[in-house]
């Protein structure tokens, strides 16, 4: 079975730039999240979804962080315009399936970095 | 409030050494769910366990064993013989019942020494 799929896995840009993270969660998983991870702050919940409707977006840090999910197979993670600041590893992970287990899977990440 | 803590920044043991790695949780609730993670130096993070409040059974998976503790609330990780693939940040998780979310600790990180 396909593991969580983000897109691209690398991604270089420069300031001011708009930047779009994608992911594909587990087929029939209905939860996924968004985190951001640094040395300086370790991992962080940005947002999470719960089919398809965002619960919880508290974490995103300002208003140039965008995410939707459109359906249940995708999810995007916009940054607009980009900052230095906001390089980083950026992980997609779902949960759900059958029963509700309880566990996130994670994707391979994005590094993003910001120029 | 809930709390993750991983006292050990970084540990270094020589390869075939037995490692342990302490987690100790803070939670309110009487049904939460534990987790280890384990990020290699490729950077991408694996589900190693999962144990829920109710099930202080100790868990063994080849190398690896898990020890659950409620009186001290711990779940600490043990690798025997380690090896040099065993290298990475590993990371404890707490999730209390009611909540989506997952607390993560700051994270070990491991080297085996060959």
């Amino acid at each position: 079975d396909a593991g969580v799929i983000q897109s691209p896995r690398h991604e270089v840009t420069e300031m001011g730039q708009e930047v779009t993270l994608r992911c594909k969660p587990i087929s029939g998983h209905n939860s996924l999240f968004w985190y951001r991870q640094t040395m300086m702050r370790g991992l962080e919940l940005l947002i999470y979804f719960n089919n398809n409707v965002p619960i919880d977006d508290s974490g995103m840090p300002e208003d140039r962080f965008s995410a939707k999910m459109p359906n249940a197979s995708f999810s995007t993670l916009k940054i607009q315009p980009s900052e230095p600041r906001d390089s980083a590893v950026y992980f997609c992970a779902s949960r759900g399936g059958a029963g509700g287990t309880d566990t996130q899977y994670f994707g391979p990440g994005t590094r993003l970095t910001v120029l | 409030a809930q709390k993750v803590t991983q006292a050990q920044t970084e540990i270094s043991v020589v390869e075939k050494e037995d490692v342990t790695l302490d987690c100790v949780y803070e939670t309110r609730d009487t049904t939460y769910y534990l987790f280890w993670y384990k990020q290699p130096p490729s950077g991408e993070l694996v589900f190693l366990i999962r144990r829920n409040s109710f099930d202080e059974q100790n868990e063994i998976s080849g190398r690896y064993s898990w020890n659950f503790q409620k009186s001290t609330s711990s779940f600490n990780f043990t690798i025997t013989a380690s090896q040099v693939v065993d290298s990475a940040v590993y990371f404890c998780a707490l999730r209390q019942g009611g909540d989506d979310k997952i607390i993560f600790g700051k994270g070990t990180r491991l080297h085996i020494l060959p």
